[in-house]
């Protein structure tokens, strides 16, 4: 198993990111994904998770609802998020992980991350 | 603040054993959902290091174990070595947020 982060940077208040997940090395459209963050030198916040194929779910952080999309495309075993508005305190390493699901986090883990993807909001 | 309570830090000598606590509440641990534990070197990704509970996944020393009771859970490890000293957070999922939740994570010194 292997997962890939990209499309980190440097953007302004206001603006806009994606990023992507590249995994490989098992069947991505079977599993939950998810995306977590981490401050720097800070602890983990969980942010967003999308329900493998088929399912549609979509779960959002509070601090994120409205502003935040995730997406994934199944074909390129791909997943994305989309950053919009962006706000200082949303500066953090962000990790793509795994989940041994198909439709929920609930109750299970995080099995596999990503190397993690710095986006640092900031004027 | 965190939704699951971790101590900042703690530390033990080479061959001891430190317990890291982690307290919910009654929307997520004490809901029954289960936790799991990680491990954290700096500048690295989390990697998983107990599962439903009290699993360990395949590679991880049996120095590790995790338990449970009401709405606290427990990551111990015994031998304490060296390579150790990192950072942990345990992990559940909160039926009031509705979505997965994190401790703030803990800092192991190894003395």
């Amino acid at each position: 198993v292997e997962m890939l982060d990209s499309g980190g940077g440097l953007v302004q208040p206001g603006g806009s990111l994606r990023l992507s997940c590249a995994a490989s090395g098992f069947t991505f459209s079977s599993y939950v994904m998810s995306w977590v963050r981490q401050a720097p030198g800070k602890g983990l916040e969980w942010v967003s998770a999308m329900s493998g194929s088929g399912a549609g779910t979509y779960y959002y952080a509070d601090s994120v609802k409205g502003r935040f999309t995730i997406s994934r495309d199944n074909s390129k075993s791909t997943l994305f998020l989309q950053m919009n508005n962006l706000r200082a305190e949303d500066t953090a390493v962000y990790y793509c992980a795994k989940a041994p699901a198909l439709i929920s986090v609930a109750n299970k883990p995080f099995d596999y991350w990503g190397q993690g993807v710095l986006v640092t909001v900031a004027s | 603040q965190s939704v699951l309570t971790q101590p900042p830090s703690v530390s033990g000598a080479p061959g001891q054993r430190v317990t890291i606590s982690c307290t919910g509440s009654t929307s997520n641990i004490g809901a029954g959902y289960d936790v799991h534990w990680y491990q954290q070197f700096p500048g690295t990704a989390p990697k998983l290091l107990i599962y439903g509970n009290s699993n360990r996944p395949s590679g991880v020393p049996d120095r590790f174990s995790g338990s449970k009771s009401g709405t606290s859970a427990s990551l111990a490890i015994t031998g304490l070595q060296a390579e150790d000293e990192a950072d942990y957070y345990c992990h559940s999922y909160d039926s009031r947020l509705s979505g997965s939740v994190f401790g703030g994570g803990t800092k192991l010194t190894v003395l």
